[in-house]
């Protein structure tokens, strides 16, 4: 059974950048999960792909956009990077209900 | 609005001393309380869900209870391995899996 991966693991931008950072959910889950989690805090949830449809979103502005794909696996895009927009970010995938499967993060850091 | 509170925020252990951990909630028609474990620089690894008031699960050397506003990590006899960082997570309203994450308490462990 394959895990949830992500990549890159570690990238820098700079402020006005635009990134993407991609995610493979694990086998035999449908619904993709974004979380940003700044340096000593909690994850914050970001929003969820189910379906390829987007199905829940946070506090987030929309320079925060994302993807699912049909086999599951999702893309997260972040337009005109700020500083504060540095962060852990956490894809995680599951099934409807229930626990979350989380990957080892893509740290980004914005100069 | 809907709050996840952990404490303490950062504890530190002698190897073999017991202590617990807490987490308190306010969200209306809680839909399970989950914890995790987080490895620095690592994505957080799932625990335990509890369901109802009186629940209790275990595994190894931690206790998870629930009560109707908080729960308790509770580690027994604790092993430098258990060094991590514990974070509790809620569903939002009407969600099954996406969550409110507290900030976490950061447990150390000294031989």
């Amino acid at each position: 059974e394959t895990g949830v991966t992500q990549s890159p693991t570690h990238l820098i931008k700079t402020r006005g950048q635009q990134v993407t950072l991609r995610c493979s959910s694990q086998s035999g889950h449908n619904t993709v999960s974004w979380y940003q989690q700044a340096l000593g805090q909690g994850p914050q949830f970001i929003f969820q792909y189910y379906r390829e449809e987007e199905n829940g979103r946070g506090n987030f502005p929309p320079r925060f956009s994302g993807l699912q794909f049909p086999n599951y696996s999702s893309e997260l895009n972040v337009n005109a990077l700020e500083l504060d927009d540095s962060a852990l970010y956490l894809c995680a995938s599951s099934l409807e209900v229930g626990e979350l499967f989380f990957g080892e993060g893509s740290r980004l850091t914005v100069l | 609005e809907d709050q996840v509170t952990q404490s303490p925020e950062a504890l530190r252990l002698q190897e073999g001393e017991s202590s617990s951990l807490n987490c308190s909630y306010t969200v209306s028609g809680l839909r399970g309380l989950f914890w995790y474990r987080q490895d620095p620089g690592k994505g957080p690894e799932f625990l335990f869900t509890l369901y109802s008031a009186g629940e209790e699960k275990e595994k190894e050397r931690l206790k998870a209870t629930l009560t109707k506003k908080e729960s308790f990590l509770h580690i027994t006899a604790p092993k430098p391995e258990d060094s991590a960082t514990y974070l509790c997570a809620v569903p939002r309203g009407g969600t099954g899996n996406q969550f409110y994450f507290g900030t976490g308490t950061s447990l150390t462990v000294i031989p």
